[in-house]
């Protein structure tokens, strides 16, 4: 069964820096073009940032390009999203996702439960 | 990128078929077939339920189907269920290497 569980959220203030964290199981780690995705309260979807397998294709969305970096950990099965410069918009429930093969465009198939990041001083 | 643009709720009775147009661009949905559908429960994450325009992944009911004609695609929910009240997203690979999903439609089964 796959399991994708996030961990590092909290209240951090606006300019503050803060680094999730999403430990997988379950399947292949290594082999999975690995995401994030986040939600503001009462809002829709927003795609934040992608990963390739070897870490070698990171892609962001605009509004994040600059302030967030992606990473991963192969041997830790573990995917990272530090966030720096953090602005009251970047209030939102963070979702880890693994897309259905290596690569980001065709969906994520399996979701972690998502971690609340609140930016506010 | 400015979000697909879906209807922000829709309805239908139990039995019914409804369909969820997500409208996009030339520079989205118009030029690629990667267009996912997302399903979505209050206070749960997000479910896969359509990828590549028209795929079902494994375990998904196929009351579920979706389609694309020009710069909108569509997800048609067959057989409403009462279960199938949620919020739908859809999403696209975009020109610029990015992902833009849509606004949400929430669904109401009468």
């Amino acid at each position: 069964e796959v399991k994708l569980v996030e961990s590092g959220g909290g209240l951090v203030e606006p300019g503050g820096s803060l680094r999730l964290s999403c430990a997988a199981s379950g399947f292949t780690f290594s082999t999975y073009t690995m995401n994030w995705v986040r939600q503001a309260p009462g809002k829709g979807l927003e795609w934040v940032s992608s990963i390739g397998t070897s870490s070698a294709s990171v892609y962001y969305a605009d509004s994040v390009k600059g302030r967030f970096t992606i990473s991963r950990d192969n041997a830790e099965n573990s995917l990272y999203l530090q966030m720096n410069s953090l602005r009251a918009e970047d209030t939102a429930v963070y979702y880890c996702a693994k897309a259905r093969v290596d690569g980001y465009k065709t969906g994520f198939d399996s979701w972690g439960q998502g971690i609340l990041v609140t930016v506010s001083s | 990128q400015s979000a697909l643009t879906q209807p922000a709720s829709v309805s239908g009775s139990p039995g019914q078929s409804i369909t969820i147009p997500c409208t996009g661009t030339s520079s989205d949905i118009g030029v690629y077939y990667f267009v996912s559908w997302y399903q979505q429960h209050p206070g749960r994450a997000p479910k896969l339920i359509i990828y590549d325009v028209s795929n079902r992944p494994s375990g998904v009911s196929n009351r579920f189907s979706g389609s694309k004609s020009g710069n909108t695609a569509s997800l048609t929910i067959s057989g409403l269920q009462a279960e199938d009240e949620a919020d739908y997203y859809c999403n696209s690979y975009t020109k610029t290497s990015t992902l833009v999903f849509g606004g949400g439609t929430k669904l109401t089964v009468l």
